[in-house]
């Protein structure tokens, strides 16, 4: 059965400081990997995915197959990226996602 | 708003009751979703259906069921309540099975 774990409910950093959130994932097919994020009152919605390889809002993840993780990054952090953020894999063409219990981001002034 | 629209927001009922939550895709979106997010199990999937026909079926228990309608809104009906049943219960909407997950605002479920 798949699975994401993201080992911390709470990452809390400055403004301007890098962050990195982690997700590690198990399954034993070909998975599509996801990152969304959900700001305060706001809808749950897509930050990103492995298969576009694009850089949204300053975010970065790449897939590591061999430590199975996709780990999110962002240099610099700011303020308005505090929200809460799952991440998610995908049974290839399939798009029942399996997430992860969410980690909250908290940038401090 | 042309997203995915849930209602009710909030409902509060008592156990053994049955509620109905609806969902309402994004225009042109064929596919809708089922999660439930409580506090200690994260967002579980429960169950997908594809242009209204049952696609995926996840940690759905026997007293819930739902269903899409040939106008593709979709219900979740959760019968037999228990308090473990209070949640925060999303649909999602795609246009494709694989594709992008857009969200609704949730309709909140306490059982008392």
């Amino acid at each position: 059965a798949q699975r994401v774990t993201q080992p911390e409910k709470l990452l809390s950093v400055f403004k301007g400081a890098p962050v990195e959130l982690k997700c590690n994932y198990s399954y034993s097919g070909s998975p599509e990997l996801f990152w969304y994020v959900q700001y305060s009152r706001q809808r749950l919605q897509l930050l990103l995915r492995h298969i576009s390889r694009e850089s949204i809002k300053g975010f970065t993840a790449d897939l590591n197959k061999g430590e199975t993780s996709f780990h999110l990054k962002k240099p610099f952090a700011q303020e308005e990226d505090s929200a809460m953020y799952y991440c998610a894999l995908s049974e290839g063409s399939n798009i029942r996602l399996t997430f992860g219990k969410g980690t909250l981001l908290t940038v401090n002034p | 708003d042309s997203g995915v629209t849930q209602t009710p927001k909030h409902l509060i009922t008592a156990t053994g009751q049955r509620v109905t939550l609806r969902c309402s895709p994004r225009s042109g979106d064929l596919s809708v979703y089922w999660y439930q997010q409580s506090l200690d199990q994260g967002l579980q999937f429960l169950i997908q259906y594809y242009n209204g026909e049952e696609r995926a079926k996840g940690n759905i228990l026997e007293r819930f069921s739902a269903q899409q309608f040939p106008d593709l809104h979709s219900e979740l009906n959760l019968s037999s309540l228990e308090l473990g049943d209070s949640a925060l219960y999303f649909c999602a909407s795609s246009v494709r099975p694989a594709g992008e997950l857009f969200f609704g605002e949730g309709s909140r479920l306490t059982v008392l």
